[in-house]
């Protein structure tokens, strides 16, 4: 199976400021039959259910705010989850997760607290 | 809105079976993927696999052979059942709807869009 590695596990932010989450797949998730990439980013709140921010590298979910982006770096296995303008509402842990193989897998998770 | 709601015994004694229901309300599972993620105390998220509206099904290679899903589309329901619980069985198990694609081989899991809230359930004696 494809395993996922995140940096770092644990992200101090001030208000305001700008987070960036990496991602780091085993093998690519580009997909030779169409180019897309299979990597997804949720978010789990305290107490909550995870929810869905980025699909397919870099499409924003329904709802979720435009200070929320995710990229690639073209190679197919090096993402990032950037967060600009952090709020007290963006704390929890964010998941990468990658459906270009099955099994689905998650990455640890990132924890992201306010400073 | 789209609800998703497990239910199940929050109890399960070892080497028994994990029975658990999802039901799916403000939508249908029509056309959709019912899938199951757990997670462990304390730990990260394990995707369990995934039931389509029209049986089919994948599971995660990991859980070998004890773990085994069916929709009811008459009901607007999905279901798990995993055998031979131990204490690694311990989790949140949470139940979701994803969306379908269409690549060259035919339907696929999509995104994962939708959770429900989870349920807890411990494997003891």
């Amino acid at each position: 199976e494809i395993v996922m590695t995140q940096t770092p596990l644990s992200l101090p932010v001030t208000p305001g400021e700008s987070a960036s989450i990496s991602c780091r797949s085993s093998q690519s998730l580009l997909s030779r039959d169409d180019g897309n990439t299979y990597l997804d980013w949720y978010l789990q709140k305290p107490g909550q259910s995870p929810q869905l921010l980025i699909y397919m590298l870099s499409y924003r979910a329904s709802g979720v705010t435009d200070r929320i982006s995710g990229s690639g770096s073209g190679s197919g296995t090096d993402f990032t989850l950037r967060i600009t303008r952090v709020e007290a509402d963006d704390v929890g842990v964010y998941y990468c997760m990658q459906r270009a193989v099955f099994p689905c897998t998650f990455g640890q998770g990132t924890r992201l607290e306010i400073k | 809105q789209l609800q998703l709601h497990e239910s199940g015994p929050g109890l399960v004694m070892p080497s028994e079976t994990l029975s658990l229901t999802c039901s799916v309300s403000g939508g249908s599972i029509n056309t959709y993927y019912g899938t199951w993620v757990r997670q462990s105390p304390g730990k990260g998220l394990e995707w369990l696999g995934y039931i389509y509206y029209n049986g089919n099904s994948y599971y995660n290679p990991s859980l070998k052979s004890r773990v085994s899903m069916s929709v009811d589309t008459s009901k607007n329901q999905f279901s798990l059942k995993l055998t031979s619980v131990s204490a690694a069985d311990t989790a949140i198990y949470f139940c979701a709807r994803a969306t379908s694609r269409f690549t060259l081989s035919g339907v696929v899991m999509d995104f994962i869009e939708s959770w429900g809230q989870g349920t807890r359930v411990t494997v003891s004696s």
